[in-house]
């Protein structure tokens, strides 16, 4: 089955700098990443998702990349506030089956 | 919508009872799942449900562990007899497949389940 390592696991950045989070997944088959932010007493919300026909995806002060090549995919948050401060969990698909497998989480505080 | 709707959020029992965790998916959502979050073994699919059918259990723990759909509105995960190593949050989740590949999932609130 899919296996997708996640880190680093805990993340402290000043506000205003960037913030990185790095995924690996093992199944070629994958073509389905998303990103999902949990805020404390709260089920996970997707942020941004990227398939595998592009290498690149933005929405406002976060990016998600892909590089299909090496299995690893990255999310990236500029411009970090403090209500970024959350875990946040990358994931990878089956293959098609309408089912992911999510990263570790990475515990990410912003420091005002 | 109101989204994906979970009861009970919090959920006390002891050890050897039953417990039953309900949600109710958004409407029109052909998926259901049911994932467990613990520290130790972050956010685990236990079952997946398509059209009210499930699809895969192959993460459902061991033969205590039982999810039902009986319509599209409305699902079960039961654990009995209920063991302190069951304590964990448990979600369900819904999507809309559409027949587009994987799509995003909605997450309720979550179960916090404590088996003292």
């Amino acid at each position: 089955g899919e296996n997708v390592e996640q880190h680093p696991s805990t993340l402290s950045v000043q506000e205003g700098d960037s913030a990185v989070i790095k995924c690996t997944y093992s199944d070629s088959a994958s073509n389905y990443f998303p990103w999902y932010k949990q805020e404390l007493g709260k089920g996970p919300q997707l942020i941004i998702d990227i398939r595998s026909n592009v290498g690149e995806k933005k929405d406002q002060r976060i990016a998600v990349t892909l590089n299909k090549t090496a299995k690893h995919f990255s999310l990236h948050i500029t411009e970090t506030q403090p209500e970024d401060s959350a875990v946040y969990f990358c994931a990878a698909d089956y293959g098609g089956y309408q089912k992911v497998t999510f990263g570790t989480g990475t515990k990410l505080q912003v420091i005002p | 919508d109101a989204g994906v709707i979970q009861s009970p959020r919090h959920e006390v029992t002891e050890m050897g009872q039953e417990v039953t965790l309900r949600c109710k998916p958004i409407s029109g959502h052909d998926y259901l799942f049911w994932y467990r979050q613990t520290m130790m073994r972050g956010l685990e699919l236990l079952i997946y449900f398509n059209n009210n059918v499930p699809i895969d259990d192959s993460g459902m723990p061991e033969d205590r562990f039982s999810a039902k759909m009986p319509n599209a509105s409305f699902s079960t995960l039961k654990i009995q007899p209920s063991e302190p190593r069951d304590s964990a949050v448990y979600f369900c989740a819904s999507s809309f497949g559409g027949g587009v590949g994987v799509t995003e999932a909605f997450f309720g609130q979550g179960t916090r389940l404590t088996v003292v």
